[in-house]
């Protein structure tokens, strides 16, 4: 079974710096899905950004990149000019393509908090 | 052009009782997965459906949890006999295919069971 590990379960950060939530996964398979969540105070659950594994290249989006290690098996998320607005938790998730099921095998996640 | 929708966002029920929430895909999705949240954790998988079919309940309980998604309306997910621990937030999703797909799914806002 996947499994999904955030071993920081907080983090704070100033406004306008950078900060880098970790994620490792545990899996067999070689084609797979990673994704980042964030969850703020309303609790909806927003996708940040994804990755396919097959792609070697690390996904950007806007303000927000991961560093894909497949054979490592991890998967941060790097926040860069951190604004009030990122302050949330964030969920790192799986997907595999195995089984004909798309779930999600979520983290604990990790609560971020930007000050001002 | 409405996300996913979910009702009721908050539900007290008695120790007991039976509780429904609603799930509406987004336009044109028909698959639908269900997660459940306990506090301070990630969300873990519970069904997945699509119209008329349960393809996926491997998270759900054997006992009292039922989820159904109808040719025509919501999905539902209903909990029989609820108890304390169903507490907890509800989350839906819906893609727009299967497995062989884009790999997202989109959350609505979450339903919040609170077992008296």
């Amino acid at each position: 079974a996947q499994t999904v590990t955030q071993s920081q379960p907080e983090m704070s950060v100033q406004e306008a710096e950078t900060v880098t939530l970790s994620c490792t996964y545990d899996t067999s398979e070689n084609n797979y899905y990673l994704f980042w969540y964030k969850q703020p105070p309303s609790r909806q659950m927003i996708l940040v950004i994804r990755q396919e594994a097959y792609k070697q290249q690390n996904a950007t989006e806007n303000r927000f990149s991961v560093n894909f290690q497949k054979a490592a098996k991890s998967f941060s998320l790097k926040i860069s000019d951190s604004q009030l607005g990122d302050t949330a938790m964030y969920f790192c998730a799986f997907m595999g393509t195995q089984g004909g099921s798309e779930k999600l095998v979520f983290g604990k996640g990790t609560k971020l908090t930007v000050n001002p | 052009n409405a996300g996913v929708m979910q009702n009721p966002r908050h539900l007290v029920r008695r120790r007991g009782q039976e509780a429904r929430l609603r799930c509406s895909p987004m336009k044109g999705h028909s698959h639908v997965y269900w997660y459940r949240q306990l506090p301070e954790e990630g969300l873990k998988f519970m069904v997945y459906l699509q119209k008329e079919n349960i393809i996926d309940e491997s998270g759900m309980p054997k006992e009292r949890f039922s989820a159904e998604f109808p040719k025509e309306g919501p999905s539902i997910l209903r909990i029989q006999q609820v108890v304390r621990g169903d507490s907890a937030a509800y989350f839906c999703a819906s893609s727009l295919s299967g497995p062989v797909n884009t790999g997202e799914l989109f959350f609505g806002e979450g339903s919040r069971l609170t077992v008296l």
